[in-house]
């Protein structure tokens, strides 16, 4: 089955600590992205990337590190920087064939908790 | 400035009601505009999405909206809601631009009382 793993599922870290977020997509995909979301607040974009070894902040990209090493994976590392880190953290891709109606898929999501 | 603003962000119907959720959205440029559902703690998953092919757009799961250029609206009906429906509904809008961007409304959690 094509789609978008994020792992793990749940995540916990200590104050100080960096930790890095999984994003794998067998889509054969362009795109990918990286989204934060806290109730009441939508989705706010972090990281995104077009291409191989390129990508671009979000609104929200403080605190936040990504690679785009391979076509499938996008890992996010959230550092120690990142002052209010605890949230739900959701992955997507999408073709990117330049039209304005290109989907974004979405995978199940992680959600991060600091202790 | 592109915006979206989703009315309510708490919605309640009954089963086998109406189901209304309203997105208006504010574009310099032709919008299109897409309808995601979020069950909890899961990811998000699309209903439907406008093209400007039509302007009464069918989803998944029975829902639908109607694009409304006047009215600068897309709103998501459901002539009939089921229990599952109930849920977290986003309504975005595309940044044509290079950047690529969607603009996400703050969503609107749908509940289904028995």
């Amino acid at each position: 089955d094509g789609g978008i793993t994020q792992s793990p599922k749940y995540l916990f870290r200590k104050e100080g600590q960096n930790v890095t977020l999984s994003c794998e997509q067998n889509l054969n995909h362009d795109a990918m992205y990286w989204y934060r979301q806290d109730p009441g607040q939508g989705l706010r974009l972090i990281y995104y990337s077009q291409i191989v070894n390129d990508f671009q902040k979000g609104d929200i990209a403080e605190g936040y590190s990504v690679s785009r090493e391979k076509k499938e994976s996008f890992p996010l590392t959230v550092t120690s920087a990142q002052k209010n880190p605890t949230a739900f953290y959701l992955c997507a891709s999408s073709i990117d064939n330049g039209a304005p109606t290109d989907t974004q898929y979405f995978g199940p999501g992680t959600r991060l908790t600091v202790l | 400035a592109q915006s979206v603003t989703q009315l309510g962000s708490h919605v309640s119907v009954s089963e086998g009601a109406l189901v209304l959720l309203r997105c208006n959205y504010s574009s310099s440029v032709p919008p299109y505009l897409f309808w995601y559902v979020q069950y909890p703690n899961q990811g998000l998953q699309l209903l439907l999405k406008y093209t400007s092919a039509a302007t009464l757009v069918k989803g998944i799961n029975g829902f639908e909206a109607e694009f409304k250029k006047s009215e600068t609206s897309f709103h998501l009906t459901k002539p009939s809601a089921h229990m599952s429906d109930a849920a977290e509904y986003f309504c975005a809008l595309n940044n044509a631009g290079n950047n690529r961007k969607l603009i996400w409304g703050l969503g609107t959690s749908l509940a289904v009382n028995p």
